[in-house]
C-alpha cells in the first residue's frame, strides 16, 4: 500500500535551535498537511500546502510542498520547550473510491532548555 | 467555540464485549473522519463520511467495526465483538472539506 516516510524518528535539541524534519513518498499527492500531536490529545493541523513549490509559514513554522508532489519539509525555527511533542506529515490525493489522506510515521521532538 | 467532542475518553472491557465510541463533530461541518492510532501502524483511516453518507469505508478492518452517522451532529463507531488486538486511541475529526482538520480528543480503548 501507500507509504509516507517521515524522517528522523526522534530529535533532541537545544532550546533556541532550528529543526527540519521532511516526507517523502512514491506517490504523487495533491495536498501535503503538517500536524503537531502533544500527549493525550489529538493532531492539530498546523500548515497545509496545496501547490506543487508552495512555501508557507505560520509563525516560526514553514512548511514547504515539494516540486515532484512526492515530498514535503517542515521547519521550526528558534525551538522554544512548548514545541516538545510529535510532528506528523500527512498526503492527500485523489484514490479509488475518492481522496484519501494518509499519515506518516511521526517526528517525535524533544527540546532541552 | 466547542472542538469535535468525543466520549468516552477512555473505555476498558472485556473481550467479546461490544464497544461503542461516539463523536459530535463541530457544527456547521460537512465532513467526519474516524481514524485509529497505535504505536505499531500510526495514524489510520478507517472510515469518513460526507454530508452522513459513508464514502469511503476501506480502512474498516473487518465486519466487526461498524460506523453511522445519523444526522449531521453525532457519529457512532461500534465493535462488536471486541478484541485485544483492537486496542488503541480512537480518534474523529471533521471538517468543512475532505482534509482532515479539527480532531478530537480521542477514546483510549482497552480491551482485556
Amino acid at each position: 500500500g501507500q507509504q509516507l516516510n517521515q524522517s528522523p524518528q526522534s530529535m533532541f535539541i537545544q532550546e533556541g535551535e532550528d529543526v527540519s524534519m521532511n516526507c517523502t513518498s512514491s506517490s504523487i499527492f495533491n495536498t501535503w498537511l503538517w500536524y503537531k500531536q502533544d500527549p493525550g490529545e489529538g493532531p492539530v493541523l498546523l500548515i497545509a500546502l496545496y501547490k506543487a513549490g508552495e512555501l508557507t509559514s505560520n509563525g516560526r513554522l514553514t512548511a514547504q510542498f515539494g516540486i515532484t508532489r512526492k515530498d514535503s519539509f517542515l521547519n521550526i525555527s528558534a525551538s522554544i520547550p512548548s514545541d516538545v511533542g510529535i510532528y506528523f506529515c500527512a498526503g492527500q490525493g485523489r484514490r479509488t473510491g475518492g481522496f484519501k489522506t494518509i499519515f506518516g510515521a511521526g517526528t517525535r521532538l524533544f527540546v532541552k532548555a | 467555540d466547542a472542538g469535535v467532542i468525543q466520549s468516552p475518553r477512555h473505555e476498558v472491557t472485556e473481550m467479546g464485549q461490544e464497544v461503542t465510541l461516539r463523536c459530535k463533530p463541530i457544527s456547521g461541518h460537512d465532513y467526519l473522519f474516524w481514524y485509529r492510532q497505535t504505536m505499531m501502524r500510526g495514524l489510520e483511516l478507517l472510515i469518513y463520511f460526507n454530508n452522513n453518507v459513508p464514502i469511503d469505508d476501506s480502512g474498516m478492518p473487518e465486519d466487526r467495526f461498524s460506523a453511522k452517522m445519523p444526522n449531521a451532529s453525532f457519529s457512532t463507531l461500534k465493535i462488536q465483538p471486541s478484541e485485544p488486538r483492537d486496542s488503541a486511541v480512537y480518534f474523529c475529526a471533521s471538517s468543512f472539506d475532505n482534509l482532515p482538520q479539527h480532531f478530537g480528543d480521542g477514546t483510549r480503548l482497552s480491551i482485556l
